[in-house]
């Protein structure tokens, strides 16, 4: 299985919401990846898990909250998001970053509409 | 931190042509991925290639380390294979599982 699946396929939510992205993957990955892509504009690293801690946080604002409770899932809590926050979120996974193969696989993406 | 350049931007086919897409990087790479990003979204894997040579049917892709540069060739081109091409890459020495892309190559295949 060489899947990553992610709920929503869609959300439109208000600045003063609170929701959750979800990411999950069975492929055994260790590593797993939060990617923004806003429109004609290539994919852009926000955080990096991995074996469950957090690696890298590429100075996202307090308002993107990462959780990764088990190595096969990853999510990415909004509060307070801003209309300029309407995006694709990407999730991605790999094999563990000290692993000397880190082809990393992506799910299809939430696309996110801040009214 | 590395700059990653793709070239063309835009390219438009006849279905059935043959085209080469092309990669420039800046500095050492110990991952290069070539990715295609259909109309809905999604990025489907196509090469794993920080060196070498690969195919897989009608693609495929060559990098040159030394060089800092990663071509993907298609042949034969189909209106399904329209859609924006991504290079990306993982500096080496950079923080690990940080892919940069480059801004992409839009192909518009026509029938």
């Amino acid at each position: 299985d060489t899947e990553v699946t992610q709920t929503p396929k869609h959300l439109v939510m208000g600045m003063t919401n609170k929701k959750s992205l979800k990411c999950e993957q069975h492929m055994g990955h260790r590593a797993m990846y939060w990617y923004k892509q806003k429109a004609k504009k290539p994919p852009e690293l926000m955080f990096v898990y991995s074996y469950e801690k957090l690696s890298i946080n590429e100075s996202v604002p307090s308002r993107f909250s990462p959780e990764c409770p088990n190595s096969s899932l990853l999510n990415l809590h909004l509060h307070a998001l801003q209309p300029e926050d309407s995006a694709l979120y990407l999730c991605a996974s790999s094999q563990a970053r000290e692993s000397s193969y880190n082809e990393q696989f992506f799910g299809p993406g939430t696309r996110l509409t801040v009214l | 931190g590395i700059q990653v350049e793709q070239s063309p931007p835009d390219l438009i086919l006849q279905e059935g042509a043959n085209s080469t897409l092309r990669c420039n990087f800046s500095d050492s790479v110990n991952n290069l991925q070539w990715f295609h990003q259909n109309p809905w979204g999604q990025l489907i894997n196509l090469f794993y290639i920080p060196s070498g040579t690969k195919q897989n049917g009608r693609l495929s892709a060559t990098t040159v380390a030394t060089e800092r540069y990663s071509l993907l060739y298609i042949s034969s081109s189909q209106t399904t294979d329209s859609g924006v091409y991504f290079c990306a890459v993982e500096n080496y020495g950079g923080s690990q599982g940080n892919l940069i892309f480059g801004k992409g190559t839009k192909l518009s295949v026509k029938p």
